[in-house]
């Protein structure tokens, strides 16, 4: 099946620096979304993107769909202590009607902490 | 609005115990997801239902019962456990099955013991 690698696993930064995080795979998706998730929540959806190329922001946030299709990035700026969290891509593919229809593949996540 | 609602928010059965867990949504989304969450890592798809008729089920095991009442209700029936299905139960919907956004909700957090 497929796979994403995301990178880094975790990173430990101070408040007011910049993150970046990334996800490969060796498959094509159709859509990139980003999440994320705090301690005993549910994911929270940050940022989708839905085609080839794409930059979309959402405030502190940006997010890229690799040209590709099979990677994406996620940058966050001048980070704060409530940025702390699990960070999820996930991908889809558009596969109407076949097994993988509706289903994200997720990558292993990265968990940031931020150092006031 | 993209809100998913889950009941309870913590569960703790015994393994000759059924129970339910509950999800809704009034978003008007047409599909609903279930998944299991083990701590720090990513969420795994169990089941998928698309205009309430079930589309997916990744080889769950049958002690895992889903049931889609209407279009806004998710259930998800629990019987004969086992300590290794202790996890974080999330739900999620999407507009329709295929490449939309998915909204979770903020889990069940399920001990068996």
């Amino acid at each position: 099946g497929q796979q994403l690698n995301q990178s880094p696993q975790s990173m430990f930064i101070q408040e007011g620096e910049d993150v970046s995080m990334n996800c490969t795979s060796s498959s094509i998706f159709n859509t990139w979304l980003w999440y994320k998730q705090d301690p005993g929540e549910g994911p929270v959806l940050l940022i989708a993107l839905y085609k080839a190329g794409e930059l979309t922001s959402n405030g502190r946030l940006t997010a890229q769909f690799g040209i590709t299709r099979k990677d994406s990035f996620l940058n966050i700026s001048a980070s704060i202590p409530s940025d702390v969290g699990i960070y999820f891509c996930a991908g889809q593919l558009f596969d109407a009607g076949g097994t993988s229809y509706g289903k994200l593949t997720f990558g292993q996540g990265t968990i940031l902490t931020v150092h006031p | 609005d993209t809100e998913v609602t889950q009941t309870p928010k913590h569960l703790v059965m015994g393994m000759t115990n059924k129970k339910s867990l509950k999800c809704e949504q009034h978003m008007g989304h047409r599909a609903m997801y279930w998944y299991k969450q083990k701590a720090k890592k990513p969420p795994e798809l169990m089941f998928v239902y698309s205009y309430e008729k079930l589309s997916i089920n990744e080889s769950v095991p049958s002690r895992f019962s889903p049931e889609c009442p209407n279009s806004s209700l998710l259930n998800l029936h629990l019987h004969a456990l086992q300590p290794e299905d202790s996890a974080l139960y999330l739900c999620a919907s999407s507009q329709a099955q295929g490449s939309y956004e998915q909204y979770f909700g903020p889990g069940t957090r399920l001990t068996v013991t």
